[in-house]
């Protein structure tokens, strides 16, 4: 299936730390997505990019895209307390509707 | 301001008995989206509606149902809920074709159980 790989599945932090993670897919894509998701809520969008991008900013967010090796990281400068969820990426593929989730990274970040 | 609802947050249900969770949306999105989410896992599309055209992932067993009465709301049924069916149920709508870039939002969830 297309289901993304996330690594690490968990990351512990300090506040005012960088956390990255990385987001492994196996099929070509149309675009990368990366959402939020806190603990017992629905998901929140926050930062898309395209197969012909390589590189995105938005805010203290940071994220890449490697099309070759199937792979995007998400980096989030300056850590807070309020950063800790889960993040999930998810790829759209195909002429669909519909985008393919990863297994997600646990993000704690500690005060 | 422009959302997504979901009703109930928590649905307590019986093994066996039918159950409905409702979604409803104020932003005018073509796209409505149904998924199942267990613990720790990444959410699982059910199906999802372009408009009035339903699209089925293949392997939804055939206990999930769905209907869209209106571009507003869109509806979950669960014909025979059974244990392995308790889960947080998601609903998303967008714009339009994701494949055009479009971000999807996102309900609160139904925690759904099974008793």
């Amino acid at each position: 299936s297309q289901q993304g790989e996330e690594d690490p599945q968990a990351l512990s932090i300090q506040e005012g730390e960088n956390a990255t993670m990385n987001c492994s897919y196996k099929t070509s894509i149309n675009n990368l997505q990366w959402y939020r998701q806190n603990s017992g809520r629905g998901l929140v969008h926050l930062i898309l990019i395209r197969s012909n991008e390589r590189e995105k900013h938005s805010g203290r967010l940071r994220v890449t895209l490697d099309t070759s090796k199937k792979s995007s990281s998400l980096l989030i400068t300056a850590s807070r307390a309020a950063d800790t969820a889960s993040y999930f990426c998810a790829t759209e593929a195909g002429g669909g509707n519909k985008l393919t989730f990863g297994t997600g990274t646990q993000l704690k970040v500690e005060l | 301001d422009a959302m997504v609802i979901q009703n109930p947050r928590y649905q307590v249900t019986q093994f066996g008995k039918p159950v409905t969770l409702s979604c409803s949306q104020t932003l005018n999105h073509n796209v409505m989206y149904w998924y199942q989410q267990k613990s720790s896992q990444a959410p699982k599309l059910l199906f999802h509606y372009y408009d009035k055209d339903f699209n089925n992932e293949a392997d939804t067993p055939d206990n999930f149902q769905s209907r869209r009465p209106n571009t507003s709301f869109c509806f979950l049924d669960i014909r025979s809920p059974g244990l392995g069916d308790a889960a947080m149920y998601l609903c998303a709508t967008s714009r339009d074709a994701a494949g055009k870039g479009n971000e999807q939002y996102f309900g609160p969830g139904t925690r759904l159980t099974v008793t």
